[in-house]
């Protein structure tokens, strides 16, 4: 019941194109859903996160979908650029509590020009 | 601001060597925590500290210990290094609130090799 699922485990797409990557959790306490970009050679950086009050949450090419029957939220990076080849987490926590986040494995996007 | 601060950047130990994984910050954050992270594993929390003086085990913690004597510092130590711990150790600080935490401020990492 801790488990956040994340998909998939790679992604490649063209330079503008859409990149989605999907998060599926079971327990369904959580109530705050971040995504963190991580560069190589460097940490994980908040990228956009998400409370269940809302079903959508854009930051310029940045939304996150969130489906709370389905238990499911979903990253889409629109007009997709090379600089955006990160590797990228999905995490779920209650209460915002970062003692307790619990991670997805990690998607590496690689965009090609 | 600096941030988090990650000292070395590369180590490699040969097993049973001892050493410590050095993590500062510049923000006044009450929470720190060490995670490894590993192909396919994602991150794991090894250890975490909620103030000066408090410190709490995460997922994977045998192997490591921490000590967290003041708000800016949070040293991670193997005291017998094992070719398992090879891996890339990040340090990540966040201010705790009633309303939950901010968002983790993660340092550059910490890559490490035990042959």
């Amino acid at each position: 019941q801790q488990q956040v699922k994340q998909s998939p485990q790679s992604l490649i797409v063209q330079k503008g194109g859409i990149s989605i990557i999907n998060c599926a959790y079971e327990n369904t306490a959580f109530d705050y859903f971040p995504w963190y970009q991580q560069f190589p050679g460097k940490g994980p950086a908040l990228l956009i996160a998400i409370r269940p009050d809302v079903s959508e949450k854009k930051e310029g090419r940045f939304t996150i979908s969130f489906n709370k029957s389905a238990k499911q939220f979903s990253l889409h990076i629109m007009d997709s650029q090379p600089g955006d080849s990160a590797t990228y987490f999905c995490a779920a926590s209650k209460g915002g509590n970062n003692r307790k986040l619990i991670w997805g494995l990690g998607t590496s996007l690689a965009v090609n020009p | 601001n600096a941030g988090v601060t990650q000292t070395p950047k590369f180590q490699v130990l040969k097993t049973g060597q001892s050493m410590t994984l050095q993590c500062a910050q510049d923000m006044n954050h009450e929470y720190m925590s060490w995670y490894r992270q590993d192909p396919g594993m994602g991150l794991r929390l090894i250890h975490y500290s909620v103030g000066a003086g408090i410190t709490d085990q995460g997922e994977v913690p045998n192997g490591y210990n921490v000590s967290r004597s003041t708000t800016e510092d949070f040293p991670l130590r193997l005291l017998s290094a094992a070719p398992s711990q090879t891996s890339v150790y990040f340090c990540a600080s966040s201010w705790t609130g009633e309303h939950g935490n901010s968002p983790l401020h993660f340092g550059n990492g910490t890559r490490l090799t035990v042959t």
